[in-house]
This record gives C-alpha cells, structure tokens and sequence, in this order.
C-alpha cells in the first residue's frame, strides 16, 4: 500500500463548479499535510497547509484533513479557468521527509 | 522577496558534455533541495542540504553532483547523463529542513541526447 493515494484524474469540471479533490494515507501518525498546486512547465506552489484535523479556508479554497479515516481533501469554489493545473497532496512524515501524491490534473472549462 | 530562481530555464546536453544547474534564493532559509520530476509524475527527492551541508543524499547517482557554496546557492552538476535522466529538476528551499512550507523554483527543463 502507497502512503499516499490520489487520483490521478483527469478531472474536468465546468467554469463556476465546486471542485473536491481528495487523497487517502497510511500512517495514522502523520500531522502535516499540505496541498501545492503546479501548472504546466513551472514548479508546485505552496496552496494550503494545515497542522492536525479540521479546515483551513483560504478564499475559495478549503483544505480539510480527517485523521479518523486517513482522507484530506481539497474543495475550490466558484473554479475559474486558471485553476486548471495539477493539484499535489504532500504529507510531511514523521522523519520529516515530505511524501507526495501522485497528482491529480484538474481542467476547468469557460 | 519569495522568489527561488533557477537557470538555466531549458538545458540539452550529449552524454559526454558536463553542466550545471544554479538556484539561488535570497529568503533567509537555511535548508536547500534538488527534485527530480518526470513527466506526469510528483517530484522526487534527490539531495537536501541543511545548514550548507549535505543531509540527505536518496542514493542518487555519481553523474549528478551537488554543491552548496553557501547558504542561498545551490548547484548541481551534471557529467556523463543518461536520456533517462532526461527530466525537469526543481530546486526549493525552506526555513529550517524539516520539510514544511517548501517554495520551489521554475525549474531547469533538461534534456540528455
């Protein structure tokens, strides 16, 4: 079993929609967890991070981490057409290395 | 400034050339990365330096080299590539090693002919 899941997509969505974007792990000891986002041919951009359970909201984005079933998610309200880009969950493990997801590739549609 | 530059932008080398890849960041931060990342894949991790020391080395290769010369350079040579080792290479940086909050550069588009 990976430590982190997330799928891969592509997730197609249109202009205005709620997007959710998840991912599961492994390691119920796991305390950071982090969403970048990274668009085509530039590096991943820190987007939210978030210590233990419970929401962070930042704008339209809301990053949500349930350590009771190993799934955080990532939900971005009213999408706009330059959200489209790869959206990378990244849990810090216990030895501080950081674990990423394996990205899921969000488009959204004018 | 929150900025971390790399250049070269775009990079192609035979196999027998040797270059280097520079990143420099200018936030304070005293922990430096090299990623690699294929297309469609997450970056890798390949070295960190913490505290211009090298800490973590995740049994890359001899053909890439990494130097620190001080706490806001970090470069990366490359001798003898292989077109496997074709890829985007990340450099990032963050406060203190541990790993959180990193901010990455644009990164070096490199491809091995």
């Amino acid at each position: 079993q990976k430590e982190v899941e997330q799928d891969p997509g592509p997730l197609s969505v249109p202009e205005g929609a709620i997007v959710s974007l998840n991912c599961t792990y492994s390691n119920s000891a796991f305390q950071y967890f982090m969403w970048y986002r990274q668009y085509s041919r530039k590096g991943p951009e820190l987007l939210m991070y978030t210590y233990s359970s419970g929401n962070k909201e930042d704008g339209r984005f809301t990053a949500q981490v349930d350590k009771s079933s190993k799934y955080i998610s990532l939900f971005i309200r009213d999408s706009q057409p330059s959200d489209s880009a790869t959206y990378l969950c990244v849990i810090e493990s216990n030895t501080g290395k950081l674990i990423f997801g394996q990205g899921t590739t969000l488009q959204v549609k004018p | 400034d929150t900025e971390v530059t790399q250049t070269p932008k775009h990079l192609v080398m035979g196999m027998t050339n040797k270059k280097s890849l520079k990143c420099e960041q200018h936030m304070g931060h005293r922990a430096m990365y090299w990623y690699k990342q294929k297309a469609k894949k997450p970056p890798e991790l390949m070295f960190v330096y913490s505290y211009e020391k090298l800490s973590i080395n995740e049994s890359v290769p001899s053909r890439f080299s990494p130097e620190c010369p001080n706490s806001s350079l970090l470069n990366l040579h490359l001798h003898a590539l292989q077109p496997e080792d074709s890829a985007l290479y990340l450099c990032a940086s963050s406060q203190d090693g541990r790993g959180e909050k990193l901010f990455f550069g644009s990164g070096t588009q490199l491809s091995v002919l």
